[in-house]
């Protein structure tokens, strides 16, 4: 069974367009993040929610909209794609922010990735 | 730039040599540390961690090392295997701050 799993892998869609992405994992995790990969591979949190609370929200355009309506689920929707967005966007999960753990060994464990190219 | 960053962006290795990846970071406040191993259309897969009252950490085949007074983190592959071929970041954070900061990445290519 997959743990962290999205979809789509890929989306294609037009400049202008409202898409969503959605997240789902049965970990049983309480924290539940968001990245954006670049073409040159940089990894970049975007959000992290913990309990259906958002806990990091970094310096990201008002166009991108997380949305958690449990635990076990982290969507983000975006308004208004421009070609900048183009990327590969990662879910991960973890147990609890790893910066709280007790436990050292408190792993994210990310999906597959879905790939969006704007044109 | 960035606070996290790695010395080589690639590295070539042969199969059954040991592998080091480097990374520096300039965050003092950072106490976590994480190496994470990225295959090509995959998500990135945790291999071992570290905080900053260790200075080295082994796991299997993998060790992190340490070094808080040049900010150094490092992590070693023992007996490099063609599976170990991915793409390496770094990440680190701070315990008053939930958010991880990932380094641009290391392409290790094991040679058979």
């Amino acid at each position: 069974d997959t743990a962290v799993s999205q979809t789509p892998k890929y989306l294609v869609t037009q400049m202008g367009n409202d898409k969503s992405i959605k997240c789902e994992q049965n970990l049983g995790h309480d924290t539940m993040y968001w990245y954006k990969q670049d073409s040159k591979k940089f990894l970049k949190i975007m959000f992290s929610y913990n309990n259906k609370e958002l806990i990091i929200n970094e310096t990201v355009p008002n166009r991108f909209s997380p949305k958690s309506p449990d635990k076990a689920h982290l969507n983000l929707h975006i308004n208004s794609l421009e070609l900048g967005d183009s990327a590969v966007y990662f879910c991960a999960s973890s147990q609890d922010s790893p910066l709280l753990a007790v436990s050292s060994y408190n792993e994210q464990f990310f999906g597959p990735g879905t790939r969006l190219t704007v044109l | 730039g960035e606070s996290v960053g790695l010395h080589l962006p690639t590295l070539s290795v042969q199969e059954g040599d040991n592998s080091i990846i480097n990374c520096a970071y300039s965050n003092s406040a950072s106490d976590y540390f994480i190496w994470y191993k990225q295959e090509s259309g995959k998500g990135p897969q945790f291999i071992i961690d570290i905080r900053s009252n260790m200075d080295k950490r082994q796991g299997q085949r993998v060790t992190v090392l340490l070094n808080k007074t040049v900010k150094h983190l490092s992590l070693q592959i023992a007996a490099t295997q063609p599976g170990d071929s991915a793409v390496y970041f770094c990440a680190e954070g701070a315990s008053n701050d939930y958010k991880l900061s990932f380094g641009a990445g290391t392409t290790v290519t094991v040679r058979a």
